[in-house]
């Protein structure tokens, strides 16, 4: 089973409504981000967590909020999605006591707002 | 602002030859720089960290080297082959100790047989 898993994988919804992207990891990081890349622009930086009380904005989070429910789960909601949030979302995780800081990435989630 | 450029042209090189991708960064000093391959449609994968402190890093056929003068980075793949065609990003840290990664937007490269 994969390490990084995130629901869906693919999600089409149209402008104003709410939806959540999920991530699950077993991998027992506490660290996990979200991240959407754009054609051109890279991986961005949305939210981060270091651990469940800990909750921290990236570069560009207006227009998004993260639950982290668990150790293990860390939730993306876009509250009104908009056609410009259209973009390939990754989560990914990393452990505080690796010192490559490697970050492992989950197979991300394509999601089209029409 | 912080900024990474990788070059956005697609690299295509012949079976056996050295592919050389570059990193340049502007506006700040990272600790550490990562790198990382991705496949289409595929969330990226680790390949090698390297620190302020180390002017070069080797693991099998890669080799990353870190300028902190020049604000650059190397990354080769020697004896390239037609699996080793992908994306290849770069990381860097936004600030020591914070485990904030910037990405480069990456660099294609394909691998000719």
């Amino acid at each position: 089973d994969a390490d990084v898993t995130q629901t869906p994988r693919n999600r089409i919804t149209k402008t104003g409504k709410r939806i959540m992207l999920e991530c699950s990891q077993t991998k027992g990081h506490d660290r996990m981000y979200w991240y959407r890349q754009d054609p051109g622009l890279g991986l961005r930086l949305i939210y981060y967590s270091f651990d469940v009380k800990d909750i921290n904005k990236g570069e560009i989070s207006d227009g998004y909020s993260v639950s982290r429910q668990a150790q293990a789960k860390f939730s993306l909601s876009l509250e009104s999605a908009i056609p410009n949030q259209t973009a390939l979302y990754f989560c990914a995780t990393s452990d505080l006591k690796e010192p490559k800081d490697e970050q492992f990435f989950g197979p991300g989630t394509r999601l089209t707002v029409l | 602002s912080q900024k990474i450029e990788q070059n956005s042209e697609a690299l295509n090189i012949q079976e056996g030859k050295t592919a050389t991708l570059t990193c340049n960064y502007t506006n700040y000093s990272p600790a550490y720089l990562q790198w990382y391959r991705q496949d289409p449609g595929r969330g990226p994968v680790f390949l090698l960290l390297i620190r302020e402190n180390e002017k070069e890093k080797r693991k099998e056929r890669l080799k990353v080297t870190f300028d902190t003068t020049l604000k650059q980075s190397l990354f080769h793949i020697t004896a390239s082959q037609p699996a080793d065609s992908a994306t290849y990003l770069c990381a860097l840290d936004m600030a020591s100790g914070t485990y904030k990664y910037i990405f480069g937007t990456g660099t294609r490269l394909k691998v000719l047989a």
